[in-house]
């Protein structure tokens, strides 16, 4: 089935520090891909989405490109801030249940000052 | 604006009890969907509802049940806790359109089964 990879962590930095967090899938056609970002004792919240391949999301500094040549949508940051310290986790559309979401297994951001 | 809203925040169960997660939406979502995340797991769907009125088995459903009360309540039932069932629990929502696929997530209900 559909499925995501993404790097594991803990993703040590100090802050101003550049952030690429890996993220490759295997999918059937190109579904709709999404980076997620999960403060400490919170629930999940979007942070930027694709839907089509070379399509580059962004929010917050954060960007990652859509690149269905390298099956990938790595996630980068130019300059991290303490604030960015959370877990990052890539997801995929699923074609089928409903269109759920297949989550990587996350990846730990910890910024130091 | 609530978002999606999810009761208890945190439970503790002892081995064999029962009890219902609460999830409830107010932005006319259609879609509803509970996962669990585990250490290392990342999240993994339990159940899914594409719509009031219907539920669906997801990726881990052993040892639930759903009900869709209504188009904005979607309730996830334990009805003889296991220890591996020790988990945070997740309700999101999904409008449902051409092309929209994010989700909205609740804020999670951690739960011990001891």
């Amino acid at each position: 089935g559909d499925s995501v990879t993404q790097m594991e962590g803990p993703v040590t930095l100090s802050e101003e520090a550049f952030l690429t967090i890996n993220c490759t899938y295997t999918a059937t056609g190109y579904p709709s891909l999404f980076w997620y970002v999960q403060y400490p004792g919170e629930g999940l919240q979007l942070l930027l989405k694709a839907t089509k391949a070379d399509d580059k999301g962004s929010n917050k500094g954060f960007e990652a490109t859509y690149r269905k040549e390298t099956t990938s949508f790595h996630l980068e940051k130019g300059s991290v801030q303490v604030s960015d310290s959370a877990v990052y986790f890539c997801a995929l559309r699923d074609s089928n249940s409903g269109y759920a979401l297949n989550f990587g297994k996350g990846t730990s951001l910890l910024v130091t000052p | 604006n609530a978002g999606v809203t999810q009761t208890p925040k945190f439970q503790v169960l002892k081995t064999g009890q029962s009890m219902t997660l609460q999830c409830a939406q107010d932005m006319n979502h259609n879609s509803m969907y509970w996962y669990r995340q585990d250490p290392g797991m990342g999240l993994r769907l339990i159940y899914y509802s594409a719509s009031e009125g219907t539920t669906d088995k997801g990726e881990v459903p052993n040892g639930y049940n759903v009900s869709r009360l209504n188009k904005r309540e979607f309730s996830l039932r334990l009805e003889s806790a296991a220890p591996s069932q020790t988990s945070v629990y997740f309700c999101a929502s999904r409008v449902t359109g051409t092309g929209v696929y994010e989700q909205y997530f609740g804020p999670g209900t951690r739960l011990t089964v001891t």
